[in-house]
């Protein structure tokens, strides 16, 4: 079973930040805080990790909170391409087996 | 570089058939997954490969699923006979050793009648 917990479906405006919550509460000290996302008709694809530090790349930023029981994806700058499904997973660790567990994810439907 | 590479794209077959998906993954990339992908629901992990060994066959149903990956390169996923539940998605992802990010297919679209 999927260890996040994330709301089923989320709208943002284009042009506008989306903000994706992910509630991992049982999280533990060695596991990391993965996020693919899904585009229609496609396979996942990764966006960002991070075990504890906020993390950024050229696709979003990643927000942990202190207590590491939840984060928060953000794209800063939402364009109707990132309407996807977007997947919080709490990868266990299990030596270096990569195992990815997903939920259903958050749908996010950007807005023209 | 080239992206993982699945074929056929699709497949209709009738319940009790046969069908085989192929995957060539990212060339380098040793670690090599089948997912299973029900509509609505988000991939579940069927089978992991490290080379041409099986690392995790778990959540593999054995009595009908079968998968290879001989000389640790490209990889084949068998349904033998098929049930109508089977009907899904079937990615496969790959994986460079030394990093963390999985490198997925656009799967094969799976209609079992």
């Amino acid at each position: 079973d999927a260890k996040t917990t994330q709301p089923t479906s989320m709208d943002c405006a284009e042009g506008r930040a989306a903000n994706l919550p992910c509630n991992h509460s049982t999280i533990s000290g060695n596991e990391y805080v993965y996020w693919y996302r899904q585009i229609h008709s496609q396979g996942p694809q990764y966006i960002i990790h991070g075990l504890k530090n906020n993390e950024t790349n050229e696709m979003a930023s990643l927000i942990i909170t202190e207590d590491r029981k939840s984060s928060t994806l953000i794209l800063p700058h939402a364009t109707l391409r990132d309407t996807a499904v977007y997947y919080c997973i709490v990868r266990p660790y299990s030596g270096n087996t990569g195992k990815l567990i997903f939920g259903q994810g958050t749908t996010l439907q950007v807005k023209p | 570089e080239a992206g993982v590479a699945q074929s056929p794209r699709y497949k209709i077959i009738e319940k009790r058939q046969s069908v085989a998906f192929w995957c060539n993954p990212i060339s380098g990339h040793a670690t090599l997954y089948w997912y299973q992908q029900i509509l609505g629901q988000g991939p579940k992990l069927l089978i992991q490969f490290q080379n041409n060994g099986v690392v995790d066959d778990s959540q593999l149903p054995k009595d009908r699923f079968s998968a290879e990956r001989l000389k640790g390169v490209d990889s084949t996923l068998k349904i033998q006979p098929a049930k109508l539940e089977d009907s899904a998605v079937y990615l496969c992802a790959s994986r460079r050793e030394t990093h963390n990010e999985q490198f997925f297919g656009p799967g094969t679209r799976l209609t079992v009648l």
